[in-house]
């Protein structure tokens, strides 16, 4: 009974492909958001919804194109892979009232 | 905008004793939300601790205690009797205030070993 999922936890893709990565959370909240874990350890926002609706796009290359087909979903679409994408993405989730962000277990995606 | 540092890269303890990361923020915000986020080698974003900034008490959950200073913009945590199983990378961040587009900003962490 994982709070916050993510699949897959591994990717190794070559440059120029298109992946995906999936994101669920059973906790019934609102609000769902991807970050990005660099090489340095540092984690920056990329995208948050509500409510299935788009609230924050930080400045992200147009390849990454995020889908909520509900409120329990948020997936990643990543389009022409460059080495630069390689990073662990982590997914989290946060009830409005509350606002503690619950995190997934990462996805750790590496271009060759 | 928001930015928040984190001054330690990496500090070590002895294992039993005490330890202070340090943490400090800026903001123009008077609401607001602060945290630590424990990130062990399983790479997994665990919450340790969380400050709401209208509370002048400062939060502790067991051994995890920290020191909020509002006016210095300081949030330091306090981990006391260290266990092997503290070793991590430990991440302050400040949520911005509700209003449709919260969002967490991270320090840049600080990696605790802790010794036997």
């Amino acid at each position: 009974d994982t709070a916050v999922s993510q699949t897959p936890k591994y990717l190794v893709t070559q440059m120029g492909n298109d992946k995906s990565i999936k994101c669920e959370q059973n906790l019934g909240h609102d609000t769902m958001y991807w970050y990005k874990q660099d090489s340095k350890k540092f984690l920056k926002i990329m995208f948050s919804y509500n409510n299935k609706e788009l609230i924050i796009n930080e400045t992200v290359p147009n390849r990454f194109s995020p889908k909520s087909p509900d409120k329990a979903h948020l997936n990643l679409h990543i389009n022409s892979l460059e080495l630069g994408d390689s990073a662990v993405y982590f997914c989290a989730s946060s009830q409005d009232a509350s606002g503690t962000q619950y995190f997934g277990p990462g996805t750790r995606l590496t271009v060759t | 905008a928001q930015t928040v540092t984190q001054s330690q890269p990496e500090m070590s303890v002895q294992e039993a004793e005490t330890v202070t990361l340090s943490c400090t923020y800026d903001t123009s915000e008077s609401d607001y939300y602060l945290f630590w986020y424990k990130q062990p080698p399983s790479r997994q974003m665990i919450l340790v601790i969380r400050q709401e900034a209208y509370k002048q008490q400062n939060a502790t959950e067991n051994r995890f205690s920290v020191n909020f200073q509002k006016a210095a913009k300081s949030f330091s945590l306090k981990i006391s009797d260290s266990q092997l199983g503290d070793a991590a990378m430990y991440f302050c961040a400040y949520r911005t205030p509700q209003g449709g587009s919260e969002k967490l900003v991270f320090g840049k962490g600080t990696k605790l070993t802790v010794n036997p």
